[in-house]
């Protein structure tokens, strides 16, 4: 009931193409749910971040689409660029606890 | 403010050694995490701390890791021994509170041979 389970593993997108990445989690007490990017030889960063309450969040280039009732989340890169190429976590907490999906390891094709 | 520091970046040690990682968080944040990242395990979490006090450290694998925290401002993870299964990338996080956003450091990058 604690696992987050991330996909694709790996994602290939052309330049300008659109990113989708999916995830599930199961434990419904969860209530705050992190986007992660991580660059070769660095850490994990905050990208972008949901609670439950809503929907769907944008942040410029970046948008979660959240299904409460499906146990569903996802990120969304438009007009995908090199420079996202990285390895996006996503993630579910409640309190004190967060646990991490496995990661997608994103490559834009310039 | 310089951000997580975690020393050293890269450490290459043998089987059976005591490796000692260490994390310096940002001034201010109550909260601590260890975390540790390998191709086929993702990112794990490994032990937390708020205000110093170890809170969850059932993500730690054996009795070989331990982790201190002895003030605000510093943490140690000890690994002793060391084995070649404990090759990974090791991650420092801090957070000012709750459920919200941690920082991570860079990393340390443990080979053991």
């Amino acid at each position: 009931q604690q696992q987050v389970k991330q996909s694709p593993q790996s994602l290939i997108v052309q330049k300008g193409g659109i990113s989708i990445i999916n995830c599930a989690y199961e434990n419904t007490a969860f209530d705050y749910f992190p986007w992660y990017q991580q660059f070769p030889g660095k850490g994990p960063a905050l990208l972008i971040a949901i609670r439950p309450d809503v929907s769907e969040k944008k942040e410029g280039r970046f948008t979660i689409s959240f299904n409460k009732s499906a146990k569903q989340f996802s990120l969304h890169i438009m007009d995908s660029q090199p420079g996202d190429s990285a390895t996006y976590f996503c993630a579910a907490s409640r309190g004190d606890k967060i646990i991490f999906g496995k990661g997608t390891r994103l490559h834009i094709l310039p | 403010d310089a951000g997580v520091i975690q020393s050293p970046r890269h450490e290459v040690t043998e089987m059976g050694q005591e490796v000692t990682l260490r994390c310096k968080p940002i001034s201010g944040h109550d909260y601590l995490f260890w975390y540790r990242q390998t191709m086929m395990r993702g990112l794990e979490l490994l032990i937390y701390f708020n205000n110093n006090v170890p809170i969850d450290d059932s993500g730690m694998p054996e009795d070989r890791f331990s982790a201190k925290m002895p003030n605000a401002s510093f943490s140690t993870l000890k690994i002793q021994p060391s084995e070649p299964r404990d090759s990974a990338v090791y991650f420092c996080a801090s957070s000012l509170q709750r459920s919200g956003e941690q920082f991570f450091g860079p990393g340390t990058r443990l080979t053991v041979l």
